[in-house]
C-alpha cells in the first residue's frame, strides 16, 4: 500500500514564508505533485518533482528527496488568498500513472 | 490550458434512485480518466480509473456494481451512482491528463456535490 502524510493544519502570517512537508512510502514512485484546493472547488496544479532538488515557480517552490521519501512546498510572501488546502500527491507506475493524494494540509494565513 | 468539464455541479436525489455524472475533456483527448471522492475536510480518495473502450479499474473497497463507470469516447467518461443512499453523499471529482507522461499533471473538473436524502 501507500502512505502519504502531511500536517493537518498550519497557520502563518501574511508576508511570511511557510513550509508544508510531505512524507511518503510507496512502490513504483514516478513523481510527486503539489495541488492547491480552495473550499468547495477543484484542486489546481502547483508543481511537479521527479528528480531530487528544488523546483522554483514564482512565490512557490517544491523540493524532493527520493531517498528520504520527503517533499516540501515552500510558499513565500504569503497572501490572504493563499489560505487553502495543499495536497501532496504521489504518482506511481502502472494504471495510467494514477495519483494518490496525501491527507492535505489546511493553511490559514492571518494578518 | 487543458479544461475538464464536469456536470452537474450539484445534485439532490432521493434514496434508491440513480445519478449520472458526466466528465468531459474539452480541448484534448483522454484515454484515461480518474474518478475521486472527497468527504468534508478530507483528502481526495481515488475510486477508479476509467479506460476508454475497456472496463474501469476500481480501487480496493469500491463497489463496481454501485459506481458504474463508462468511458465510451476519448472525451467523455460517466460515473453512475446506482441505488444511492445517504452515505453516498459526497463530493465527486473527475480528472484527466493531456498526455500519458508521468509528468503530465491531472486537470480536474469542478466536481459534483451529491446529496442523497
Amino acid at each position: 500500500g501507500q502512505n502519504i502524510d502531511q500536517p493537518t493544519e498550519m497557520t502563518a502570517t501574511e508576508g511570511a514564508i511557510v513550509q508544508i512537508n510531505c512524507t511518503y512510502q510507496t512502490s513504483g514512485f514516478n513523481g510527486l505533485f503539489w495541488y492547491q484546493q480552495h473550499a468547495g472547488e477543484a484542486p489546481t496544479f502547483l508543481s511537479y518533482n521527479v528528480l531530487d532538488g528544488l523546483e522554483e515557480k514564482g512565490r512557490f517552490s517544491s523540493f524532493l528527496s527520493r531517498s528520504k521519501g520527503y517533499s516540501y512546498l515552500l510558499l513565500k510572501e504569503l497572501q490572504m488568498k493563499d489560505s487553502a488546502s495543499y495536497l501532496c500527491a504521489v504518482s506511481t507506475t502502472g494504471g495510467g500513472n494514477k495519483l494518490t493524494f496525501g491527507t492535505g494540509t489546511q493553511l490559514k494565513v492571518e494578518l | 490550458g487543458a479544461v475538464v468539464s464536469q456536470h452537474p455541479s450539484w445534485v439532490i436525489c432521493k434514496s434508491g434512485t440513480s445519478v449520472k455524472i458526466e466528465c468531459r475533456s474539452l480541448d484534448f483527448q483522454a484515454t484515461t480518466m480518474f474518478w475521486y471522492r472527497q468527504f468534508p475536510k478530507q483528502s481526495l480518495m481515488l475510486m477508479a480509473t476509467s479506460n476508454e473502450g475497456s472496463k474501469a479499474t476500481y480501487e480496493q473497497g469500491v463497489e463496481k456494481d454501485k459506481f458504474l463507470i463508462n468511458h465510451a469516447s476519448l472525451t467523455l467518461s460517466t460515473l453512475t451512482v446506482t441505488s444511492a443512499h445517504p452515505e453516498d453523499s459526497s463530493f465527486y471529482i473527475c480528472s484527466a491528463r493531456e498526455s500519458t507522461g508521468a509528468d503530465s499533471p491531472l486537470h480536474f473538473g469542478n466536481g459534483t456535490r451529491l446529496t442523497v436524502t
